[in-house]
């Protein structure tokens, strides 16, 4: 059983179109978090929602924007992908919000943009 | 603002030699400290964490690491290195401050790839 899933693992797409990333969780978890890992793995994060509720929104271009339908699923829509948005994008989730909570990591979707 | 700083961004090892990996952190609260693996084209695994209960913290795969405030560090090691620990390591800190934008995020330090050689 999958705790962190994402959909698709894999997306290559022309500069300028839009998509969406898709994250559930199963473990019942009220937090959840999409991170961005580049080409040099540094991993940052971008948004973050609990109870579907927006909590932590990095200097993000609004370009992506996150909608939490329920606590189980967070997804990521980006418009108008340019060049630089390809990069390794990871959902977690966590219990709880609170830094000494642990991050269940999705296994990633890896972004190409052409 | 949070920090942390993982010194040598590669590490190599042969099969049973002792692993040391170096992370230090800045924070001006007491810190909530974790460390991560990442295997080839996978997600990022939870290797052990401190919350402020002993400082010595033993995780899985026979990883530990050791919180020490007065030099701000948080090494992690393993006696005896397997070929199965190469991956990419990485340490991270979770953000505190109830209420504040930074409030449960981690902020993480730029990665450690470990290669184990026979």
């Amino acid at each position: 059983d999958t705790a962190v899933s994402q959909t698709p693992k894999y997306l290559v797409t022309q500069m300028g179109n839009d998509k969406s990333i898709k994250c559930e969780q199963n473990l019942g978890h009220d937090t959840m978090y999409w991170y961005k890992q580049d080409s040099k793995k540094f991993l940052k994060i971008m948004f973050s929602y609990n109870n579907k509720e927006l909590i932590i929104n990095e200097t993000v271009p609004n370009r992506f924007s996150p909608k939490s339908p329920d606590k189980a699923h967070l997804n990521l829509h980006i418009n108008s992908l340019e060049l630089g948005d390809s990069a390794v994008y990871f959902c977690a989730s966590s219990r709880k919000r609170g830094g000494a909570e642990t991050q269940y990591f999705g296994p990633g979707t890896r972004l190409l943009v052409l | 603002a949070q920090s942390v700083t993982q010194l040598g961004s590669h590490v190599s090892v042969s099969e049973g030699a002792l692993v040391l990996l170096r992370c230090n952190y800045s924070s001006s609260v007491p810190p909530y400290l974790f460390w991560y693996v990442q295997y080839p084209n996978q997600g990022l695994q939870l290797l052990l964490k401190y919350t402020s209960a002993a400082t010595l913290v033993k995780g899985i795969n026979g990883f530990e690491a050791e919180f020490k405030k007065s030099e701000t560090s948080f090494h992690l090691t393993k006696p005896s290195a397997h070929m199965s620990d190469a991956a990419e390591y990485f340490c991270a800190v979770g953000g505190e401050g109830a209420g504040g934008t930074s409030y449960g995020k981690l902020t993480f330090g730029q990665g450690t790839i470990l290669t184990v050689h026979p």
